[in-house]
């Protein structure tokens, strides 16, 4: 079956920036989407059709993709971007969630 | 704007079914524009896309619950409806309904989650 993977933390000082990588498969042929997820909150899309930001997303969230591989950064990271972030992609009519990443801004 | 909220016995008998209902407003279950779908997260780990419909009743399916989930729709009270055939105890999980845009892959809208647990 297919798979995404994530690294499951991150790590990045309050001011700096943040890169969480997403990487599977053929990915370069797949529209990549990625969520926020607060502690006890819903997840909130940020990214869509790998690097669309849906209002409402700060402008400091950017998605890019290389190859097999895409990146959500976070520039200027913020306490308040604390997280687990997922990124999601489609295998046919299958949705996959990668495994998240746990952002801690310290 | 449009909201969803789930619905649903909070508590299921292993081996029962599990049946939540995703209620919309704001929006409409008649439009052409969304796909509504199911998505899942044990405590603590990670999500799991359960499946999705459309307003014309075509659904998908993660292969990963061998055929157990079963998702309508029902366009008079805008609501769809997820059940999960013989649970166990792995089927714990808070359960979130959400929206699909056509063409945008992403899922823009969600609900707040429901807890299910299932005990024996």
């Amino acid at each position: 079956s297919y798979e995404l993977t994530q690294p499951p933390s991150v790590s990045v000082s309050p001011g700096q920036t943040a890169s969480l990588t997403c990487s599977g498969d053929n990915l370069k042929d797949k529209y990549v989407s990625w969520y926020q997820q607060k502690s006890g909150q819903s997840p909130v899309m940020v990214i869509f059709h790998d690097k669309k930001r849906p209002s409402g997303t700060p402008e400091r969230f950017s998605g890019s993709k290389s190859g097999n591989t895409a990146t959500l950064t976070i520039s200027g990271t913020q306490t308040l971007d604390e997280s687990d972030f997922y990124c999601l992609a489609w295998d046919g009519s299958t949705a996959i969630f990668g495994g998240g990443t746990k952002l801690t801004v310290l | 704007q449009v909201q969803l909220r789930e619905s649903g016995p909070g508590l299921v008998k292993t081996s029962q079914t599990l049946s939540l209902i995703c209620t919309v407003s704001g929006g409409s279950t008649h439009s052409t524009s969304y796909y509504w779908t199911w998505i899942r997260q044990p405590a603590g780990k990670g999500l799991e896309w359960i499946g999705r419909i459309y307003t014309s009743g075509s659904v998908n399916y993660n292969p990963s619950l061998k055929g157990r989930a079963s998702i309508s729709i029902d366009r008079s009270k805008n609501q769809f409806s997820l059940n999960l055939r013989f649970v166990t105890a792995a089927d714990a999980a808070m359960y979130y309904c959400a929206r699909e845009e056509l063409g945008s892959d992403g899922l823009d809208v969600w609900g707040q989650g429901t807890t299910v647990t299932v005990s024996s």
